[in-house]
């Protein structure tokens, strides 16, 4: 089946830094979403992309859809403490199939 | 108001018994899923349902059993819950525009099975 592989794990940056993370995929996806899941909630959509090459920026967030359409990145610039939280890729490869595969999610810890 | 709600929002039960949890949306949505998340595995989908009279069987939907019983509601059952199942469990709906199926999660269930 489909795998999202999600990297870093992990992440701890001093507050005011910028951060990268990204996801590849084994196959093709015509969609990718950003989700942020704070500690005791379900995760909220932070961006969505629809198009090859597509980058798209919500306040300090900007994603962007790889023209291979199978890999997208996360940018936060100047990071504040309340980015911390748990960030989930998610890939659709539509058709006849709309479910939504997700990565393992990063880790990210702003110290303040 | 949430546009996804989740009842209820925490619970502890024993191993075997039966439990409930159940999923509203106010966001019009046809489309509605099942997730568990446990750490270090992501969001892993259990069932979803396109329509009121349609379900499918996730990922992960061995010991789990689905109900759709409006637009707006998807429950999810275990029949006889096992202390494996504990997990935060989560409710998603998304339109049936596949050029922008975005899912919307609710806020999550805590299961705990002793």
């Amino acid at each position: 089946g489909q795998q999202l592989n999600q990297s870093p794990q992990s992440m701890f940056i001093q507050e005011g830094e910028d951060v990268s993370m990204n996801c590849t995929s084994s196959s093709i996806f015509n969609t990718w979403l950003w989700y942020k899941q704070d500690p005791g909630e379900g995760p909220v959509l932070l961006i969505a992309l629809y198009k090859a090459g597509e980058l798209t920026s919500n306040g300090r967030l900007t994603a962007q859809f790889g023209i291979t359409r199978k890999d997208s990145f996360l940018n936060i610039s100047a990071s504040i403490p309340s980015d911390v939280g748990i960030y989930f890729c998610a890939g659709n490869s539509g058709g006849s199939n709309y479910k939504l595969t997700f990565g393992k999610g990063t880790l990210l810890t702003v110290n303040p | 108001d949430a546009d996804v709600t989740q009842t209820p929002r925490n619970r502890i039960t024993k191993t075997g018994k039966r439990i409930m949890l159940e999923c509203s949306q106010t966001k019009g949505h046809d489309r509605m899923y099942w997730y568990r998340q446990d750490p270090g595995l992501g969001l892993r989908l259990i069932y979803y349902s396109f329509d009121v009279k349609d379900i499918n069987k996730g990922e992960i939907s061995d010991g789990y059993s689905v109900s759709r019983q409006a637009q707006a509601k998807f429950s999810l059952s275990l029949e006889s819950a096992i202390p494996n199942q504990t997990a935060l469990y989560f409710c998603a709906t998304s339109d049936s525009n596949p050029s922008t199926d975005t899912q919307y999660f609710g806020p999550g269930t805590r299961l705990t099975v002793l």
